[in-house]
């Protein structure tokens, strides 16, 4: 059974800085993993989708990575904003399998 | 615009009655989900649909039903028999099935039990 984890629950960094929210998962056939960002009482909007076939993706100052064989994948965002504050979480999706399997998510405080 | 919507935003219920959270989208997808997201918790899967009349469970469809009459709409309905219906409810829609294909969610319907 798949598993993801994602360490830390929260993370708070100063305003302008580089940081990196980490991603892992058990089970290495997967199809794709999805990076999505969670307001308080909000949907969660995707933010970048990665195929088992590529190694990383780019959306503006994201850039997200994925390592199928250690099971493990980051999201990267650059000079970061109060703005990015949210919950980020992480899904895999399976071989032979149509759903989504979600980790916990990191809340992300950026301080201004 | 093209989108998802979810109604109502927050959903009141007496213990032993069944409420139908509503689901539309006019992305043209042919697949929809309904996710359960509780605190502390991932998000977890109710059930999915990838064609119109067709649906299949998830991980925790008991106490749950859905339908799929139309390719834009999702209803999910919970019922008395679902023990703990407290919970975050969110919609996704995909173009086709999960491979190769972005979900996207809808802003959630929070159902609370009196």
């Amino acid at each position: 059974k798949q598993e993801v984890t994602q360490i830390p629950a929260a993370l708070s960094v100063p305003e302008g800085e580089n940081l990196v929210l980490n991603c892992s998962f058990t089970d290495s056939a997967i199809y794709n993993l999805q990076w999505f960002r969670q307001d308080p009482g909000k949907g969660l909007t995707s933010l970048l989708l990665i195929q088992s076939s590529q190694r990383e993706q780019t959306s503006g100052r994201l850039n997200a990575s994925l390592d199928k064989s250690s099971g493990r994948s980051t999201l990267y965002i650059a000079a970061s904003q109060p703005g990015d504050s949210a919950t980020y979480l992480c899904a895999v999706n399976d071989f032979g399998n149509e759903k989504l399997t979600f980790g916990t998510g990191t809340r992300l405080t950026i301080i201004p | 615009d093209g989108g998802i919507t979810q109604s109502p935003k927050y959903l009141f219920r007496k213990e032993g009655q069944n409420v139908t959270l509503s689901c539309e989208q006019n992305l043209n997808h042919d697949a929809m989900y309904w996710y359960r997201q509780d605190p502390g918790q991932g998000l977890r899967l109710i059930y999915y649909s990838q064609i119109v009349n067709d649906f299949q469970k998830g991980d925790i469809a008991e106490g749950y039903s859905v339908s799929r009459e139309k390719k834009e709409s999702f209803p999910l309905t919970v019922t008395s028999a679902q023990k703990n219906p407290t919970a975050f409810y969110l919609c996704a829609s995909s173009l086709r099935g999960a491979v190769y294909n972005e979900q996207f969610f809808g802003p959630g319907t929070r159902l609370t039990v009196l």
